[in-house]
């Protein structure tokens, strides 16, 4: 069945700590790859995209994902958390006119 | 340009009553999806509307409906409310197909009593 999966629910990081949130995707052919992040009480914005081309995207805000087609996977990595990274972090596909999400990563950001 | 605009912000309501929400995309987009967001299914795709015409459906009841007006705006109603439809109801916009990012309304938070 055609499914976006994190597996983690919360993830708990220092300051300053790297961070990666795993997303795997199961979709018969590469789908549009975005990563969007959810602050509490706000809509979606998005943090990064992927369609095709270099594997490793550039985002906002110092985030970056890299695609790996063997393993069907778009993780998410900073090197360095900040406190203001503590949110919701959703990762999605874009297959036939609509997008279909993850469940999300709940970041904590320990001082 | 001013992002995608949701209205009412907050809403509650009574089991057996319908509300309608509102949507109003970034200028120049023509599509509009709406989300359902709770804590246990997370955000589920309710559907999308595209140049006035439903373009792609989720998989809800025939209690949620949504429309598109002819200058892009969207609203979407839910007619007799259960309190399982209490959710985070999210708006997006975007000026074009399956890989073109979606921006996203800060949402109406609905609660039904």
């Amino acid at each position: 069945a055609q499914s976006v999966t994190q597996p983690d629910i919360h993830i708990t990081v220092s300051e300053g700590a790297s961070l990666e949130l795993r997303c795997n995707y199961s979709y018969g052919a590469t789908p549009y790859l975005f990563w969007y992040v959810q602050s509490p009480g706000q809509g979606l914005q998005l943090l990064l995209k992927y369609f095709s081309g270099d594997t490793l995207v550039q985002g906002i805000k110092g985030f970056e994902a890299e695609f790996k087609r063997s393993q069907s996977s778009f993780n998410l990595r900073k090197p360095s958390v900040h406190w203001s990274d503590a949110a919701e972090y959703f990762c999605a596909v874009g297959v036939n006119n609509d997008m279909r999400f993850g469940a999300g990563t709940r970041l904590t950001v320990k001082p | 340009k001013a992002g995608v605009t949701q209205t009412p912000r907050y809403l509650i309501k009574t089991r057996g009553q319908q509300v309608t929400l509102s949507c109003s995309p970034i200028s120049g987009h023509r599509s509009v999806s709406w989300y359902q967001q709770t804590p246990g299914q997370g955000l589920q795709f309710l559907f999308e509307y595209f140049s006035e015409t439903q373009r792609n459906k989720g998989n809800f009841p025939g209690r949620f409906s949504g429309r598109q007006f002819s200058n892009s705006r969207s609203e979407m109603n839910v007619s007799t409310l259960e309190l399982g439809d209490s959710a985070l109801y999210l708006c997006a916009s975007r000026d074009g197909g399956p890989g073109v990012e979606q921006y996203f309304g800060p949402g109406t938070r609905l609660t039904v009593t």
